[in-house]
């Protein structure tokens, strides 16, 4: 059984371009989620999926950043414009039911901007 | 509010050793908790969960954890390291329905020859 996948795995962008990072859950996992590693800081919950659906955007830091799932598969987190504090380790992880919720990790997007 | 305290950001230990990460929690809630471990270049993967089952929990690798609700505290320990063990650990809690999983920052677990 394929894992959790992302892509790019490594992405230098300037500041105020645009980058899209995406998220191959493991197939039959309703439930998505992305987090974020600022260097030398905790990982933070961003939002939570469940199919096409935002449970919850609570973690998401401001209106730059952009999450979808279309057809409630993989997702997409665009991040437009970039900005130097954006930098950092983006993790998504998916989980097959709500209640058992140990989730599934991708290796994560190493975003550096510039 | 859930929160999660990793005591150490960094241990070392030699080859043999007994290995005690630390993790204290605060949960309004009864918690669920986890502990996940980061191989470099890696994403995290699950070591073990406590779940309101057996309050020692076990999980891959030797490790084991002991929840201890009246301590608020979850460590986790494996008796004797081994150098393939060297890895960063993160302690998390989720309220168990499904959302959001609060990390500790991590501790970074260094096994000497």
């Amino acid at each position: 059984e394929a894992g959790v996948t992302q892509f790019p795995s490594h992405s230098v962008i300037e500041k105020g371009q645009t980058v899209t990072l995406r998220c191959d859950p493991i197939s039959g996992h309703d439930n998505l989620y992305w987090y974020r590693r600022v260097m030398g800081k905790e990982i933070k919950f961003l939002l939570h999926f469940v199919k096409e659906s935002k449970q919850d955007e609570s973690g998401m830091p401001n209106n730059r950043f952009l999450a979808e799932r279309t057809g409630g598969t993989y997702s997409t987190l665009k991040v437009q414009p970039a900005e130097l504090e954006d930098s950092g380790v983006y993790f998504c992880a998916s989980s097959p039911t709500s209640w058992d919720s140990a989730q599934y990790f991708g290796p994560g997007t190493r975003l550096l901007v510039l | 509010a859930q929160s999660v305290t990793q005591l150490g950001s960094h241990v070392s230990v030699s080859e043999g050793a007994l290995v005690l990460l630390r993790c204290n929690y605060s949960s309004s809630v009864p918690p669920y908790l986890f502990w996940y471990v980061q191989y470099p270049n890696q994403g995290l993967q699950l070591l073990l969960k406590y779940t309101s089952a057996a309050t020692l929990v076990k999980g891959i690798n030797g490790f084991e954890a002991e929840f201890k609700k009246s301590e608020t505290s979850f460590h986790l320990t494996k008796p004797s390291a081994h150098m393939s063990d060297a890895a960063e650990y993160f302690c998390a809690v989720s309220d168990g329905g499904g959302f959001k999983t609060i990390f500790g920052a991590g501790t970074r677990l260094f096994v000497k020859a």
